[in-house]
């Protein structure tokens, strides 16, 4: 089974900074990938699939990029409300893996 | 409006059985893959299983293969799924999500979770 790697598994920033967390596929995924940010005691939400598309009513501040085993979320300009856990994952077969999550707090 | 609730969780003894539902509505239900998605306290989702659209095609991870079975009826707008032989591993908050599959395939809504927890 293909292996979803997220690096950092949390970090501080300040609001205003550009974040970038990052998921490695451990075999070739082309751009089937997707983010999901899930906030503290809520249901996850899709934010970004096909690695890059916004989902409809994301703020532009988010962002994906990347194909074939490394991906990436930027947000470029962090909110307060931005505080979560921040998922990817795979769907080009199943198993369907997730990442194992990057936790984004606020410095 | 789309939405996902689940319900049939509860506290069950190691090796026991329980069937969770999600009832959906808001949208026609037997035009989508639908999904389970369970999180343990405090840790990461880990997707469980998928089902087609006609219950044709059913994928699951591997540590729940034998033990859960994932269905639907489409003529309730329901998903199910049926846990038998429960581990303490298999405790956590299992959520129902509806998989847009049209271009790409992703999870678009998701219910509020139902907790089962597995323990003597």
């Amino acid at each position: 089974d293909i292996q979803m790697t997220q690096s950092p598994s949390s970090l501080s920033a300040s609001v205003g900074d550009r974040v970038t967390i990052t998921c490695r596929a451990s075999q070739g995924i082309n751009n089937y990938l997707a983010w999901y940010q899930q906030k503290p005691g809520k249901v996850p939400k899709v934010l970004i699939y096909d690695a890059s598309t916004l989902q409809s009513g994301v703020p532009s501040r988010f962002s994906g990029s990347g194909s074939g085993t490394d991906f990436t979320l930027t947000i470029s300009g962090l909110q307060p409300e931005d505080v979560a856990t921040y998922y990817c994952q795979k769907y080009n077969s199943v198993p369907w893996t997730f990442g194992q999550g990057t936790k984004v707090e606020i410095k | 409006e789309v939405q996902l609730v689940e319900s049939g969780g509860g506290l069950v003894q190691p090796g026991g059985s329980l069937r969770l539902s999600c009832a959906a509505s808001g949208f026609t239900f037997s035009n989508y893959w639908m999904t389970w998605v369970r999180q343990a306290p405090g840790k990461g989702l880990e997707w469980v299983a998928n089902i087609k659209q006609d219950g044709s095609e059913k994928y699951y991870v591997d540590s729940v293969k034998g033990r859960f079975t994932i269905s639907r009826d489409n003529a309730k707008n329901s998903l199910y799924l049926q846990m038998n032989s429960l581990r303490a591993e298999d405790t956590a908050v299992y959520y129902c999500a509806r998989v847009e599959c049209s271009t790409s395939c992703y999870l678009d809504y998701w219910g509020q979770g139902t907790l089962v927890t597995v323990s003597s």
